[in-house]
């Protein structure tokens, strides 16, 4: 079965410093994984998927993440915070449940980033 | 282009009563995905359906949890009998593709902004 860890429930950077969000994964096929946002109050919206094209995989609002086979890593990055990027982070695998309900995503805990002036 | 919709956004409910939470999926989409966020805790499959047909729902609760997607109308998930341990956000997602087709990867699950449910 597949499934993500993320290292960190919270992680507290400056503004204009980089920010790094990890996730490790565990998948016996080749997995097909994503970052979401979740403002408070809000939805999970997607900032990047990774689908077994490029490794190096660019999304929304200057975050990127590259797949990492050898070290089974997914880590999400952005060289320069902003005040803005304050939000919960979800990192997720889809979930292969006997070729059924590929749509069915396995989330990770979260990480909670909060941005200092 | 009117997102996933979920209504109400806050529901409060004592114990025993019954809760229902509305869905309704993107235009187009006729594939729909529940999720339940419990406190700290990250999304939790539940249960996904086509119009009229439960496709999976290996993720529900055995008991007081039931879903659907008429035909017309939008997704319901209820939750008879509710616990304190029902607290918690509940969220849709709707997608335009089966999840049996792999291009669905390229384009996944759109999400409304939840129902947080409280119950006292």
């Amino acid at each position: 079965a597949q499934s993500v860890t993320q290292l960190g429930s919270h992680v507290s950077v400056s503004e204009g410093a980089l920010v790094l969000l990890r996730c490790n994964y565990s998948s016996s096929v080749p997995p097909y994984l994503f970052w979401y946002v979740q403002y408070p109050n809000k939805g999970l919206q997607l900032l990047l998927k990774y689908t077994s094209a490029a490794t190096l995989v660019k999304g929304i609002n200057g975050f990127e993440a590259e797949f990492k086979k050898s070290e089974t890593s997914f880590h999400l990055t952005k060289p320069s915070a902003h005040m803005s990027d304050a939000a919960e982070y979800f990192c997720a695998v889809i979930t292969n449940a006997g070729g059924t309900s590929y749509g069915k995503l396995t989330f990770g805990q979260g990480t909670i980033l909060t941005v200092h002036p | 282009n009117a997102g996933v919709m979920q209504n109400p956004r806050h529901l409060v409910r004592r114990r025993g009563q019954e809760a229902r939470l509305r869905c309704s999926p993107m235009k187009g989409h006729s594939h729909v995905y529940w999720y339940r966020q419990l406190p700290e805790e990250g999304l939790k499959f539940m249960v996904y359906l086509q119009k009229e047909n439960i496709i999976d729902e290996s993720g529900m609760p055995k008991e007081r949890f039931s879903a659907e997607f008429p035909k017309e109308g939008p997704s319901i998930l209820r939750i008879q009998q509710v616990v304190r341990g029902d607290s918690a956000a509940y969220f849709c997602a709707s997608s335009a593709l089966p999840a049996t087709d792999t291009s669905s990867y390229n384009s996944p699950l759109h999400f409304g902004n939840g129902t947080r449910l409280t119950v006292t």
